[in-house]
């Protein structure tokens, strides 16, 4: 049984790219959390998806970020125009139901040049 | 808005001995979930330990303990017998447990980085 697998692992852009973080749920969690973790920092939350619904995007930046979980596919955090600010590790994690525990991928590290 | 604070940067502890991590939260909710996760070099997210906040009774597992003070908005993390494989980043993170929207987010602490000396 696979757990959350996230790619890439290593992302490099340039600034004012497009950076996209994709995010495959373990096999029958339909419930997706992303979070960033700035170096020397805990993670922050971002956004909760459950499939094609956003439930709470209270910690998304207002603008160049999106998040996508489409009823077939992975899950995807979209960064346009990247600036160095966006240089970070951003997770993904998995749940099978609300009272159910998230796993969590490895993460993909975000590096804007 | 939910804050939890870990206030040790870094530890260290020769192996073999026993270390304790500090968490302190702030809540105005009565019942909550709360957690310490593991971040190794590789940076996965090991889930340590849970505690549920209507459970009086202390969490365990293994090595791993907690000392969960709900009037003092403490749950601190005791790791005994410390091994080199514990070498790693402690977070520790608070959750509502309720349907309400948003609730089921995790907020993280600071993070505590602990050594183990060989």
């Amino acid at each position: 049984n696979a757990g959350v697998m996230q790619n890439p692992r290593h992302l490099v852009r340039r600034r004012g790219q497009e950076a996209r973080l994709r995010c495959s749920p373990m096999k029958g969690h339909s419930h997706v959390y992303w979070y960033r973790q700035l170096p020397e920092e805990g993670l922050k939350f971002m956004v909760y998806l459950q499939k094609e619904n956003i439930i709470d995007e209270s910690g998304m930046p207002k603008e160049r970020f999106s998040a996508e979980f489409p009823k077939e596919g992975p899950s995807i955090l979209r960064i346009q125009q990247v600036v160095r600010g966006d240089s970070a590790a951003y997770f993904c994690a998995s749940a099978l139901g609300l009272f159910t525990e998230a796993f969590f991928g490895q993460g993909t590290r975000l590096t804007v040049v | 808005a939910q804050t939890v604070t870990q206030s040790q940067p870094e530890m260290s502890v020769q192996e073999a001995e026993t270390v304790t991590l500090s968490c302190t939260y702030d809540t105005s909710e009565s019942d909550y979930y709360l957690f310490w996760y593991k971040q190794p070099p590789s940076r996965q997210m090991i889930l340590v330990i849970r505690q549920e906040a209507y459970k009086q009774q202390n969490a365990t597992e293994n090595r791993f303990s907690v000392n969960f003070q709900k009037a003092a908005k403490s749950f601190s993390l005791k790791i005994s017998d410390s091994q080199l494989g514990d070498a790693a980043m402690y977070f520790c993170a608070y959750r509502r447990p309720d349907l309400i929207q948003g609730a089921q987010k995790l907020v993280f602490g600071q993070g505590t980085r602990l050594t183990i000396n060989p």
